[in-house]
C-alpha cells in the first residue's frame, strides 16, 4: 500500500499571500496524484488531476506541480473561500487507493 | 446535472447491518466506475469500496467480507451492504465517480450519509 504523507498538517496564512501544500508518496505514484478541498459539513470537492491539470471551473490561483514522490499544491493569492482542508490522493498503484491526512489551511 | 445523492445512513448497534444508497443522475452508473469513501469524524478520506464498469470489485481490507458493493441499473443506483458493523465504521460515507476510465481521480462526489456504529 502506498502511503501518503502531507504537510504541514496546519498552515497559517494570511489572505492575498501565496499558500505551498505538500505531499510524498512512499514510493514513485508518477503523476497519478489528485487534489481535493473540503470545507466544513460539505464533500471534498477535486481540484487537480494529473499532478497538475485543473478540474472544469478551478480557478487559475490553484496550480499543482510535482511526479514522483514529491508534490504540491500552490494557491497564488488566498481568498477566504480558499481557507479549507486539502487532501492528495495518489491513483498509480491501487486497490487501495490512498489519500494523505489532509493539511488545514487557516487564516492568519 | 450530475449528481449524486446517498441515502441510508442512521444510528444502528455493533453488528448489525445497514444499506447505503447512491441515486445518480446525469449520467449511467453502469458506465462508470464509482466508488465508496467515508470519513471518520474529525478524520481524513479512507476508500472502502470499488466497482468498474465492467463489475470488477474491491474492498478495503478493514471492510473485506463484511460489505458488499452492488448497483442497479434500472435505478441508476449503486449500493453498499453493511453488515457486521462495528464502532470504527462510524463515518460519513461518499458516493463517488471516476473521473477517467484510465485514471481514478474522482470528479463527482455525493454530500454524504453519516453511519454512526454505537450501542
Amino acid at each position: 500500500e502506498i502511503v501518503m504523507t502531507q504537510s504541514p498538517a496546519t498552515l497559517s496564512v494570511s489572505p492575498g499571500e501565496r499558500a505551498t501544500l505538500s505531499c510524498r508518496a512512499s514510493q514513485s505514484v508518477s503523476s497519478n496524484l489528485a487534489w481535493y478541498q473540503q470545507k466544513p459539513g460539505q464533500a471534498p470537492r477535486l481540484l487537480i488531476y494529473g499532478a497538475s491539470t485543473r478540474a472544469t471551473g478551478i480557478p487559475a490561483r490553484f496550480s499543482g506541480s510535482g511526479s514522483g514522490t514529491e508534490f504540491t499544491l500552490t494557491i497564488s493569492s488566498l481568498q477566504s473561500e480558499d481557507f479549507a482542508v486539502y487532501y492528495c490522493q495518489q491513483y498509480n498503484n491501487w486497490p487501495p487507493l490512498t489519500f494523505g491526512q489532509g493539511t488545514k489551511l487557516e487564516i492568519k | 446535472q450530475v449528481q449524486l445523492v446517498e441515502s441510508g445512513g442512521g444510528l444502528v448497534k455493533p453488528g448489525g447491518s445497514l444499506r447505503l444508497s447512491c441515486a445518480a443522475s446525469g449520467f449511467s452508473v453502469s458506465d462508470h466506475s464509482m466508488s465508496w469513501i467515508r470519513q471518520a469524524p474529525g478524520k481524513g478520506l479512507e476508500w472502502v469500496s470499488h466497482i468498474s464498469s465492467g463489475a470488477t470489485i474491491y474492498y478495503a481490507d478493514s471492510v473485506r467480507g463484511r460489505f458488499a458493493i452492488s448497483r442497479d441499473s434500472a435505478k441508476n443506483s449503486l449500493y453498499l451492504q453493511m453488515s457486521s458493523l462495528r464502532a470504527e465504521d462510524t463515518a460519513v460515507y461518499y458516493c463517488v465517480r471516476r473521473g477517467s476510465e484510465i485514471f481514478y481521480f474522482m470528479d463527482v462526489w455525493g454530500k454524504g450519509t453519516t453511519v454512526t456504529v454505537s450501542s
